[in-house]
Formats: C-alpha cells, sequence, structure tokens
C-alpha cells in the first residue's frame, strides 16, 4: 500500500522552481524515498531517490526533512516538458522490490 | 542507462480471446520483473511481481488464472491476459529490477482494448 501523501495537482510557471511535496509520515529508518514521474501514456521514468540526506542530479533536487517525514521534489528551471504526473514512493531495501504507487501530483508548467 | 521494451505498444483484441505481451530487459539481466496496471486518470496499480525460474506472486485481488506470468528468461516475461473482457482494457506497464536492487526500470506500456 502506498504510504505517501501528495496534492493532487500544481502549476508552475515555466523557467521558475517547480517545488512538489510529499508526505511520508510513517516512513521507517530503512525505508527509502524515491520520486518518478509519468509523462501522459508512457511509463514512469526515474528521477532520484534518497535515504536520510539531500540528494541532487541532473534532473532536480530532493530535500529530506530532518524528522524523515517529509521530502520536497525540486525541479530547478521547470520547462514545458516537465509537465506530467509527479509519484513519491517510499520503499524498504533491500529486501523490498516493489514499488506501491500512490494518486501522484500532475504537474502542469505554464508557459 | 538500463531499458526495459514492452511489445506490442498497443493491441485490439476480441471478448475472449486471449492476449500476450512481452517485457524484455535489453541491455541487462533482470532476475525480477513487476507488471502494473492503469486506468484512465489513476495512479498504477501493482499487479504482480515476477521472479525468474519461479512462479509470480500476485497482489491481493488480482486473479493469478485470469493473468498469467511467464518468467523464462533473465531477459524476458510475458503476462498473458486470458478470456479478456472489455474491463480489462487498461494501460499495462512492466519494470526490472537492476542488478543492486536500488533501481527500477519501466518499459513503455502497453495499451490494451478489448472490444
Amino acid at each position: 500500500d502506498a504510504k505517501t501523501t501528495q496534492p493532487p495537482s500544481m502549476d508552475c510557471a515555466e523557467g521558475r522552481a517547480a517545488n512538489l511535496p510529499c508526505n511520508h509520515s510513517t516512513i521507517s529508518g530503512n525505508e527509502y524515498v524515491y520520486w518518478y514521474r509519468q509523462i501522459h501514456s508512457q511509463g514512469p521514468q526515474y528521477i532520484i531517490h534518497g535515504l536520510k540526506n539531500n540528494e541532487t542530479n541532473e534532473m532536480a533536487s530532493l530535500i529530506i526533512t530532518e524528522d524523515r517525514k517529509s521530502s520536497t521534489l525540486i525541479l530547478p528551471h521547470a520547462t514545458l516538458r516537465d509537465t506530467a504526473v509527479y509519484y513519491c514512493i517510499v520503499r524498504f531495501l533491500p529486501t523490498g522490490n516493489q514499488f506501491y504507487f500512490g494518486t501522484g501530483t500532475s504537474l502542469t508548467v505554464i508557459p | 542507462g538500463a531499458v526495459v521494451s514492452q511489445h506490442p505498444s498497443w493491441v485490439i483484441c476480441k471478448s475472449g480471446t486471449s492476449v500476450k505481451i512481452e517485457c524484455r530487459s535489453l541491455d541487462f539481466q533482470a532476475t525480477t520483473m513487476f507488471w502494473y496496471r492503469q486506468f484512465p486518470k489513476q495512479s498504477l496499480m501493482l499487479m504482480a511481481t515476477s521472479n525468474e525460474g519461479s512462479k509470480a506472486t500476485y497482489e491481493q485481488g488480482v486473479e493469478k488464472d485470469k493473468f498469467l506470468i511467464n518468467h523464462a528468461s533473465l531477459t524476458l516475461s510475458t503476462l498473458t491476459v486470458t478470456s479478456a473482457h472489455p474491463e480489462d482494457s487498461s494501460f499495462y506497464i512492466c519494470s526490472a529490477r537492476g542488478r543492486t536492487g536500488y533501481e527500477q526500470y519501466f518499459g513503455p506500456g502497453t495499451r490494451l482494448t478489448v472490444t
């Protein structure tokens, strides 16, 4: 079962930073936070994941609160191609393989 | 990067017939693959976990006799929808677990329409 809560939709102006929040208040110490996105009628695309520390890659930054009960995905300069549904997922490793998707946030980047 | 393909990308079949969907890991070996189903405007729902050389593990509420999964090699898993009905029309997505277990790579999906 999904263990995350996300706002159903958000808008962001093109070129601005998009900050997508996620609540995972029941996360346990061994669970990672993953972010995927799904552009219409395509398979999900990996964005980033983390355990405790903030993470950054070429696509985005992941900010995890100190108590790990929430996180924020940051797309630093949103483009129209970033319009998609963004899923925040918690996953136990190493024994947990499955991803259980929540409802996600539909992000619309506005010109 | 790791690539997962699905075939076909879309299929239309008549009610009562069976249809097979293939999921392949193109440049890596995947001991574990997963099958999801997604209805319009809904999230992905995990259907089953497919392990190479063993029986699939189905999520609660998923009929194992209707959705047959075979993972005969380290690069191929198949999902067969048997005796398809219009309510089985959906977007079926597979994914493959990467070597370290941290990664999971998704296929592009297969749109099934049952008429």
